[in-house]
């Protein structure tokens, strides 16, 4: 089983539609979450980060992690699109002493105006 | 404002030739970190590095070396490029200590080795 997983989709929505992206990881140590936008042919910019279970909003993106479930989603609301992009998770251990963080393959989404 | 800069957005190199990618951030970050990034099989880690003149292997560094001489900078060397190198190449750093561990991407080199 490979460490986290992401449906690399592609995922088409129309414009105004809400956007469920999804990872699973099979760590148990994962304590930090982040989701990363990847604009085509840019790096990565980061999105989002959480800590441990719950939600975080920000605008109209939310950052939801379940431990018990190991899963952790990333919804777009009144997706635009500008939302067109690779987002990618992103998970570590934490507590300074890892240095490395472990990514999924990345979700393409379309946002059709 | 966050900043990681990267020499070139774009190479064309042939086979055989040395190819140095290079790497500044201006965040006082002391971890560094190489990636290549191609369809289907996401971010792989080439190297890191933790310190000045500190390195370590990631997931394929076969074929790749870095060179770290300044806290700022940190540089990808292909020895002897070869097509299957041809790639989108990221670097990113960031803070040592920080808990979460979050790292911030300069806007990439795709490389085309002919």
């Amino acid at each position: 089983q490979k460490e986290v997983e992401q449906d690399p989709g592609p995922l088409s929505v129309p414009e105004g539609a809400i956007v469920s992206l999804n990872c699973t990881y099979s760590n148990s140590a994962f304590q930090y979450f982040m989701w990363y936008r990847q604009y085509s042919r840019k790096g990565p910019e980061l999105l989002m980060y959480t800590y441990s279970s719950g939600n975080k909003e920000d605008g109209r993106f939310t950052a939801q992690v379940d431990k018990s479930s190991k899963y952790i989603s990333l919804f777009i609301r009144d997706s635009q699109p500008s939302d067109s992009a690779t987002y990618l998770c992103a998970m570590s251990e934490g507590g300074g002493s890892n240095y490395k963080l472990t990514f999924g393959k990345g979700t393409l989404l379309t946002v059709n105006p | 404002d966050v900043k990681v800069t990267q020499s070139s957005r774009y190479l064309v190199k042939r086979t055989g030739e040395k190819v140095f990618l290079e790497c500044v951030q201006d965040m006082d970050h002391e971890n560094m970190f190489w990636y290549r990034q191609d369809p289907g099989l996401g971010l792989r880690l080439i190297y890191f590095s933790y310190d000045v003149k500190m390195k370590e292997k990631g997931d394929i560094p076969e074929g790749y070396s870095v060179s770290r001489e300044k806290k700022e900078r940190f540089s990808l060397i292909l020895e002897s490029a070869s097509t299957n190198q041809t790639s989108m190449y990221l670097c990113a750093s960031s803070e040592a200590g920080a808990r979460e561990e979050t790292q911030y991407f300069g806007p990439g080199t795709r490389l085309l080795v002919l």
